[in-house]
């Protein structure tokens, strides 16, 4: 059974990066769509971006800017780095395993999310 | 930027069907994915490619189409039901999910 686990420093300074990684167990990091997908306390979900297991990523244009996903397989791990952060950044991230290809505007992207992470909270807040 | 319209609330009455909606604009031209979420958990996918669902979900799930609306339908609601359900869908290179609806079955 798949699992996914993220970790990372719950309280960062408004203006520093915040770093999170996701651990997965249970299946191989050299296959499927690695996303990392917030959620505001109270609010909805909003999608940061993804790595696909060759390498390639695909970032959420309003965020894009300020964010870098990275694979280290031999660790089984992908990471989330969000530079220049403020207290609109606070939210639990997820972590989440994309699969079922499927072609969307001359692209291919994963048809679902899953499993996901239990999610961090991460607060900026000086 | 694309949007995904969802009704905040929903009731339904155990046993009867609950239906929730999903709009945007051109969504008959893109596949929908819905996902439930519980009271302190991590969101789990319930239909996925408008209609598919995923081993391990009841068959009172299912998803359909009219027009530029989806909609996830539960059949025989039961309380576990009960959850927050946000549609999501692919703008291009970007996933956009609904704000989400609030499932109560009273």
């Amino acid at each position: 059974q798949v699992q996914l686990q993220e970790s990372g420093p719950g309280l960062v300074k408004p203006s520093e990066t915040l770093s999170l990684t996701c651990s997965v167990s249970g299946d191989s990091i050299n296959n499927y769509y690695w996303n990392w997908i917030r959620q505001p306390p109270g609010k909805g979900l909003e999608w940061i971006g993804y790595i696909y297991y060759s390498g390639s990523t695909n970032y959420n244009p309003s965020l894009e800017s300020r964010v870098t996903i990275s694979l280290d397989t031999s660790k089984n791990q992908f990471s989330l780095k969000m530079n220049s952060v403020s207290a609109e950044d606070t939210a639990v991230y997820h972590c989440a395993r994309g699969g079922d290809r499927m072609a969307v505007a001359g692209r291919y992207q994963p048809a679902w999310f899953d499993p996901w992470g239990q999610g961090t909270l991460v607060t900026v807040s000086s | 930027s694309y949007e995904l319209t969802q009704p905040p609330s929903v009731s339904v009455s155990p046993g009867q069907s609950a239906s929730i909606t999903c709009s945007g604009d051109r969504l008959e031209d893109k596949f929908v994915s819905w996902y439930q979420q519980k009271p302190g958990q991590s969101p789990i996918v319930v239909i996925y490619q408008d209609s598919k669902r995923p081993s391990g979900i009841p068959e009172r799930f299912s998803g359909s189409y009219s027009g530029n609306t989806a909609s996830l339908t539960i059949s025989g609601t039961q309380a576990m039901d009960e959850a927050d359900y946000y549609c999501q869908a692919w703008d291009s290179s970007t996933a956009i999910f609904g704000g989400g609806t609030k499932l109560t079955v009273l």
